[in-house]
C-alpha cells in the first residue's frame, strides 16, 4: 500500500475544462513533488514544494498551477490543456528537501487524458 | 551535471533465471543511489537504496552494491519470478541538488 494517495486515478478532460489533481500524505514529510511521466519514459520533474512554499518550477507552462494548502496536501490545477499533456501525473514526498539520504515516496498517479 | 545510464531494454528472461540490470552514474561527491520499480498501471515503488560507498541495498531478493570505484549500482536477483515483470529505474540524489535524477528505465519481462 502506498502512503501517498492520489485522486482521481483516471481523468478525462477536454481542452477547455478546468480540473484538479489531488495528493495527500500523512507521513509528516515537508517536501512534496509533482512529476509527469509519458509512456516508456522516466518521470520528469515539474514542481517541488518545501514547507508549503514553491521551491522549484521546472519551467512548466502556466496551464499547470500547483498549490500546497497545508503540509499534507498538494494540488495541481489544470486549465486549457493540450492533448500532448496526456500522461501519468505522479506525486511524491520526502521528509525534508535537503535530506539527501532519504528516498522519494511516490503515489500511484493520476492517468490524465486530454481530448 | 549528474546523470544515470541504464542498460537498454527490454529484457526477457525465463522464470528462475539470474537477473542483472546494469546502472552506472556520473556525479560529483557521494550521491545516494536508488532502485525504483514500476508495475503496470502503478506509480514508482522504492525497491532498495544505498547511501555510501560499499553499502549493499537489498529487498525482496534483489540486491545492489554502491561501487564508488566503478561508479556503478547494478541490480541483481538470483532467481526471478513472473511477478518481477515491471520497469526498473536506477536513480540518484546528490548533495546540493534536490532533484532525483533517473535513468531511462529497463523493462523486464519474465516468462513462465
Amino acid at each position: 500500500d502506498t502512503e501517498v494517495t492520489q485522486t482521481p486515478k483516471h481523468l478525462v478532460m477536454g481542452m477547455t475544462n478546468k480540473k484538479s489533481l489531488k495528493c495527500e500524505q500523512h507521513m509528516g514529510h515537508r517536501a512534496m513533488y509533482w512529476y509527469k511521466q509519458k509512456a516508456k519514459k522516466p518521470p520528469e520533474l515539474m514542481f517541488v514544494y518545501s514547507y508549503e512554499k514553491l521551491s522549484i518550477n521546472e519551467s512548466v507552462p502556466s496551464r499547470f498551477s500547483p498549490e500546497c494548502p497545508n503540509s499534507s496536501l498538494l494540488n495541481l490545477h489544470l486549465h486549457a490543456l493540450q492533448p500532448e499533456d496526456s500522461a501519468l501525473y505522479l506525486c511524491a514526498s520526502r521528509p525534508l528537501l535537503r535530506e539527501y539520504n532519504s528516498p522519494l515516496h511516490f503515489g500511484n498517479g493520476t492517468r490524465l487524458t486530454v481530448t | 551535471g549528474d546523470s544515470v545510464t541504464q542498460m537498454e531494454g527490454p529484457v526477457t528472461l525465463s522464470e528462475e533465471a539470474f537477473l542483472t540490470i546494469n546502472c552506472t552514474y556520473t556525479a560529483t561527491g557521494y550521491p545516494s543511489l536508488f532502485w525504483y520499480v514500476q508495475y503496470p498501471g502503478e506509480g514508482l515503488q522504492l525497491l532498495l537504496k544505498a547511501t555510501k560507498a560499499d553499502d549493499k541495498g537489498s529487498n525482496k531478493g534483489f540486491e545492489a552494491t554502491y561501487r564508488k570505484e566503478t561508479t556503478s549500482f547494478h541490480l541483481e536477483k538470483g532467481s526471478v519470478q513472473v511477478s518481477d515483470s515491471a520497469v526498473y529505474f536506477c536513480a540518484l540524489i546528490n548533495f546540493g541538488n534536490e532533484k532525483l535524477t533517473f535513468g531511462t528505465g529497463t523493462r523486464l519481462t519474465i516468462i513462465p
